[in-house]
């Protein structure tokens, strides 16, 4: 059973880059069967797509935070990491990690459903 | 990007009722790559349904998903009292995956 735990700082300034990392248990983030994805939730909101990767290349962000946004994965320590730039209060969030399934459609592996969540870490933006 | 209305946002029911909860999208989804999730207080989303229908694994089956296109339902067919909580809809279709805003299921 896959176990995936997100730490990183609970408090980060306004202005300044917001940085988390996922930890992977139970299962090897180089699988090629699995993209790694983060999504967050305001503390009264609903659930916002941040963006993904997959470890054979390539990302995909939410175009509202494209810009700000980047992901990347170091298999060597079996983690994923999040970098938001230039943060504002609107930023502050649960931010959960998420394991991605994949499916087969037309010979190419595309991403499928979340099957696995991390417990999420509030991350608050203020001065 | 596909934006996911649901409603009701509050349902209040009792123990033993059925809840049907539903989830309308603004544009047809691909390969009807819709999920259904529950999320408690304090706690990560957990998934319920994918692909529109299927269960996911460890699911209890009062847990049923339906629909098509545009239209998808969640019903739970005896209310338990663990199942009161928020449901949200996601989208996997089409990039940006998207959210439903959450239907609550409340103790009436």
């Amino acid at each position: 059973q896959v176990l995936l735990q997100e730490s990183g700082p609970g408090l980060v300034k306004p202005s300044e880059t917001l940085s988390l990392t996922c930890s992977v248990s139970g299962g090897s983030i180089r699988n090629g069967t699995f993209y790694w994805s983060w999504i967050r939730q305001p503390a009264a909101g609903g659930l916002q797509y941040v963006g993904r990767i997959f470890p054979r290349g390539g990302t995909n962000y939410n175009p509202s935070l494209q810009s700000r946004v980047s992901i990347s994965l170091d298999a060597s320590k079996n983690h994923f990491s999040l970098k938001l730039t230039s943060v504002t209060v609107a930023d502050s969030a649960f931010y959960f990690c998420g394991r991605v399934t994949t499916v087969v459609i037309g010979g190419l592996i595309t991403p499928s459903y979340f099957d696995s969540w991390g417990p999420g870490t509030l991350v608050t933006v203020s001065s | 990007e596909i934006v996911l209305t649901q409603s009701p946002g509050t349902l209040s029911l009792s123990p033993g009722e059925r809840a049907t909860l539903s989830c309308r999208a603004s544009q047809s989804v691909s390969n009807n790559f819709l999920a259904w999730f529950q999320q408690k207080p304090g706690q990560a989303p957990r998934l319920l349904i994918y692909g529109a229908s299927s269960r996911a694994t460890g699911i209890s089956d009062r847990f049923s998903g339906s629909g098509s296109g545009t239209d998808f339902t969640l019903t739970i067919s005896r209310l338990e009292p663990e199942d009161f909580a928020v449901y949200f809809c996601q989208q996997y279709g089409r990039s940006p995956w998207t959210f439903g805003q959450g239907s609550k299921v409340e103790i009436k």
